[in-house]
């Protein structure tokens, strides 16, 4: 069965700095997507990045970078130039076929 | 573009009570569907996903069910709630096996 495992349930970081969280995940497929998703005090679910697990190349999106270990199946998040709304929980996910499996989260403070 | 909405978005229902939580998406055909609880402060479970009319795919045994009576809407119901029934329900919806799924707003939802 796939899993994902998140093991910092906190992190902080200051403003302006840089901050990774990690994502471990388990799976005998060989294909399959990757994601990070945030979830403001809104509770709005938002994706902030997504990785294919054919693509060798780690996903940018302006300030949010993945660091993607297919061989170790590891898929941590890297938080550039933290801002004040990027306070939120982040939740790791994984998809195979029709089905997402999403880690416990890790609630993230950023401190002014 | 895909909207996704859910209705009501805060619910108060006392223990015994019947419930219904509708969610319809626009802008997509034949999404793949789910249905999430999260409690406070965790991460999201499973309850149902399904990927047609008709189609409903069960993960957790609960007083719980789900219908989908039209391709774009998904109906999470119960006939006597629990106290356990709270918490916050995400619907989200997705395309095929590729990519990633996008949530509601959410229900907020508190048995007294």
């Amino acid at each position: 069965a796939q899993t994902v495992t998140q093991s910092q349930p906190e992190m902080s970081v200051q403003e302006a700095e840089t901050v990774t969280l990690s994502c471990t995940y388990d799976t005998s497929e060989s294909d399959y997507y990757l994601f990070w998703y945030k979830q403001p005090p809104s509770r709005q679910m938002i994706l902030v990045i997504r990785q294919e697990a054919y693509k060798q190349q780690n996903a940018t999106e302006n300030r949010f970078s993945v660091n993607f270990q297919k061989a170790a199946k590891s898929f941590s998040l890297k938080i550039s130039d933290s801002q004040l709304g990027d306070a939120a929980m982040y939740f790791c996910a994984y998809r195979g076929g029709n089905q997402f499996y999403f880690g416990t989260g890790t609630s993230l403070t950023v401190i002014p | 573009s895909q909207t996704i909405h859910q209705w009501p978005a805060t619910l108060v229902q006392p223990v015994g009570s019947p419930l219904s939580l509708e969610c319809t998406v626009e802008g997509t055909s034949n999404p793949n569907l789910y249905w999430y609880r999260q409690a406070a402060g965790r991460g999201l479970q499973l309850l149902f996903y399904s990927v047609g009319i008709g189609q409903i795919s069960s993960e957790v045994p609960q007083n719980l069910s789900a219908s989908r009576p039209q391709d774009r809407q998904f109906i999470l119901s119960s006939k006597k709630l629990l106290l356990s029934d709270s918490g916050f329900y995400l619907c989200a919806w997705s395309v095929g096996q590729l990519g990633e799924q996008y949530f509601g707003p959410g229900t907020r939802l508190t048995v007294t």
